[in-house]
């Protein structure tokens, strides 16, 4: 069974910057997975922030970006700011009309 | 703007079926070219793929659900739906729907979920 990978949680400073990850329990993340990257604050319907590895959403600021960083997919925040205290999670597109989601990174901005 | 609004009970008896709706507003779902998604997430925990549907009846499952799942879709009334057999307590969770984006004209493959709904609560408790 495949598993999507993310951190648990993470911490960064305000005005500092934090990548985070999403990796493969076997294999390594490519541009073929299509990962996609959702904001989710509690209470709230998910966000879409990034697709196709990092193209931004309509409305997205520039300071979140998506890469292919290593064996895995990459959301990095630059300059953090206070209400980007999070959930963040990726999702991978598995083929044939399959999708897996990663556990959710809570990111913590203090 | 397009809007998705989840409907259906909030309570659901151990064992019994779990069914909810989501109605679409803003886009028509026969216009084609989006798959239509169900997905959920359990208090506290992540999101988790359940199945997602096109209007012509096209249908994927997540493997680890189909043999309980059931989606639909009824173009008339611009609604798909979501049918969950034999349900435990762990099915408790928050439901959403949410356009599925495969193929953009101009780029190419570009799969994600871009609009959701605000989500369901559905409890499975006797």
């Amino acid at each position: 069974q495949t598993v999507v990978t993310q951190e648990p949680s993470f911490s960064v400073s305000p005005g500092g910057t934090v990548t985070l990850t999403c990796g493969l329990s076997s294999g390594s993340v490519s541009t073929h997975y299509y990962p996609s990257w959702y904001q989710q604050t509690p209470g709230q319907a998910p966000r879409t922030l990034i697709y196709s590895t990092n193209t931004r959403s309509s409305g997205v600021p520039d300071r979140f970006s998506g890469s292919i960083l290593g064996n895995k997919a990459a959301l990095t925040i630059t300059g953090a700011q206070a209400d980007d205290e999070s959930d963040y999670y990726c999702v991978l597109y598995m083929g044939s009309g399959i999708w897996v989601f990663g556990g959710g990174t809570k990111l913590t901005v203090l | 703007q397009l809007q998705l609004q989840e409907s259906g009970p909030g309570l659901v008896k151990p064992s019994e079926p779990l069914s909810l709706t989501c109605s679409v507003s803003g886009a028509s779902i026969s216009s084609g070219g989006f798959y239509w998604a169900w997905i959920r997430q359990p208090p506290g925990k992540g999101l988790d793929w359940i199945a997602s549907i096109y209007y012509s009846g096209s249908t994927y499952y997540n493997p680890s659900l189909k043999s309980r799942v059931t989606i639909s879709v009824d173009t008339s009334k611009n609604q798909f739906s979501l049918k969950l057999s034999s349900v435990t307590a762990a099915d408790t969770a928050v439901y959403y729907c949410a356009r599925q984006v495969d193929y953009d004209i101009l780029t190419g493959p570009i799969y994600h979920f871009d609009f959701w709904g605000q989500g369901k609560l559905v409890t499975v408790s006797s």
